[in-house]
């Protein structure tokens, strides 16, 4: 089946720590973002990639850094300079590279907490 | 303020009862707006999508769009308690820009 798979489901950090969160799709879409959601907040943009090496910050992108090497993936890693990382991240796929022509499909989700 | 405001519940319906949900949001420029259902530990799944102003149907939803007042519903009949969830509602400027999300409205069906 296509879709978006993003793994781990569950992750730990300790301080000082990077840690990268896989997300992959089989759906041949151009355009792949990453969102933070925090309880009440809603999703806040991060990153979003519209083409292959190719990617630009979001809203919130500090103490995070991704890559776009091939299509199907969308790397994304929490460094040590976000303070504050509790939270579950969402990968997105759409396939309009312009945002708003075509909807975006979600992942299930890789929940990060602090050890 | 926040761009688009969501009411966050929890909204209680007994089961078949209409659910009604809405965002009102403070930028005329938004455009495309959709609707997001998302279960507990899961991702948003996309419900309905709409351009511009007017109504959409499908299935057991409806989707209103009132741009004069900066309004936006989903209306679910005959709810079940597979309704229950937290639904985000999501808007877009004119292509090439991003989508703001509200902050979600959990809803609760009971049997």
């Amino acid at each position: 089946d296509g879709g978006i798979t993003q793994s781990p489901k569950y992750l730990f950090r300790k301080e000082g720590q990077n840690v990268t969160l896989s997300c992959e799709q089989n759906l041949n879409h151009d355009a792949m973002y990453w969102y933070r959601q925090d309880p009440g907040q809603g999703l806040r943009l991060i990153y979003y990639s519209q083409i292959v090496n190719d990617f630009q910050k979001g809203d919130i992108a500090e103490g995070y850094s991704v890559s776009r090497e091939k299509k199907e993936s969308f790397p994304l890693t929490v460094t040590s300079a976000q303070k504050n990382p509790t939270a579950f991240y969402l990968c997105a796929s759409s396939s309009d590279r312009a945002f708003g022509n075509q909807p975006q499909h979600f992942g299930d989700g890789t929940r990060l907490s602090i050890l | 303020q926040k761009e688009v405001e969501q009411d966050p519940g929890p909204l209680s319906v007994p089961e078949g009862a209409i659910v009604s949900l809405n965002c009102t949001y403070s930028n005329s420029a938004f455009q495309y707006f959709m609707w997001y259902r998302q279960y507990s530990r899961k991702g948003p799944e996309l419900l309905m999508y709409t351009y511009s102003s007017g109504n959409k149907e499908d299935g057991r939803f409806t989707a209103q769009v009132d741009k004069s007042s900066k309004y936006i519903s989903l209306f679910i009949r005959d709810s079940q308690p597979s309704d229950s969830a937290t639904y985000l509602c999501a808007m877009s400027k004119a292509a090439g820009n991003k989508l703001t999300f509200g902050g979600g409205t959990r809803v609760l069906v009971k049997p």
